[in-house]
């Protein structure tokens, strides 16, 4: 079945840089776009980013635009997310996600990583 | 980007049918109909329940369904089960290409 596993959470200072992994299996990862998505403590969920099955395309949240680069290997069945340029309300704990296809909106979430930037 | 309107929390008893608004804008809604939910248990991953606005996904129960009517979208959920406890997000696509989720609904199982 589909497995979404990311790593790469911690503790971080502001202004400080960090890079998370989702490494994805069960599925034929190269095919479908995959999102970042990120929940504060105590708030809801907030879309960070979404990149193209091929890497092609990327969009992202308004808040993240310029410090966060969503990226991906295919030939690892792997998801990125760099984020620079660090902030204490970047604290939360980030999803990697699946689409349902190219980008028609998600259908399987990881389990998360936690970020802490203090 | 501001999240599409949720109440903050929603009840009812065991048996009893529920409705979770999802509200925006136009914009928010893009024009299409990519509207999703999610069921949320704190701690675990989150889980779709509804894609394009009214889609079941295979394994989720019939009791869960969708709706929209011009810029609100619903989420309802009839026969109300203790395990349906949970926090409820809806999400749209929007004429930005990009994503944007409410800001979350508590369903509570008296």
């Amino acid at each position: 079945q589909v497995q979404l596993v990311e790593s790469g959470g911690g503790v971080v200072q502001p202004g400080r840089s960090l890079r998370l992994s989702c490494a994805a299996s069960g599925f034929t990862f190269r095919n479908y776009g995959m999102h970042w998505v990120r929940q504060a403590p105590g708030k809801g969920l907030e879309w960070v980013a979404i990149i193209s099955y091929d890497g092609s395309n990327k969009d992202y949240a308004d808040f993240v635009k310029g410090r966060f680069t969503i990226s991906r290997d295919n030939s690892k069945n792997t998801l990125f997310l760099q984020m620079n340029s660090l902030r204490t309300e970047d604290t939360g704990v980030f999803y990697c996600a699946k689409d349902r296809g190219l980008d028609y909106g998600i259908e399987v979430w990881g389990q998360g990583t936690t970020v802490t930037v203090s | 980007q501001s999240a599409l309107t949720q109440p903050a929390s929603v009840s009812g008893s065991p048996g009893q049918s529920i409705t979770i608004s999802c509200t925006g804008t136009s914009s928010d809604f893009g024009g299409y109909n990519y509207v999703s939910w999610f069921q949320h248990h704190p701690g675990k991953a989150p889980k779709l329940m509804i894609y394009d606005v009214i889609v079941r996904p295979s394994g989720v129960s019939n009791r869960f369904s969708g709706s929209k009517s011009g810029n609100t979208a619903s989420l309802t959920i009839s026969g109300l089960q203790a395990e349906d406890e949970a926090d409820y997000y809806c999400s749209s696509f929007t004429s930005s290409s990009t994503w944007v989720f409410g800001g979350g609904t508590k369903l509570t199982v008296l």
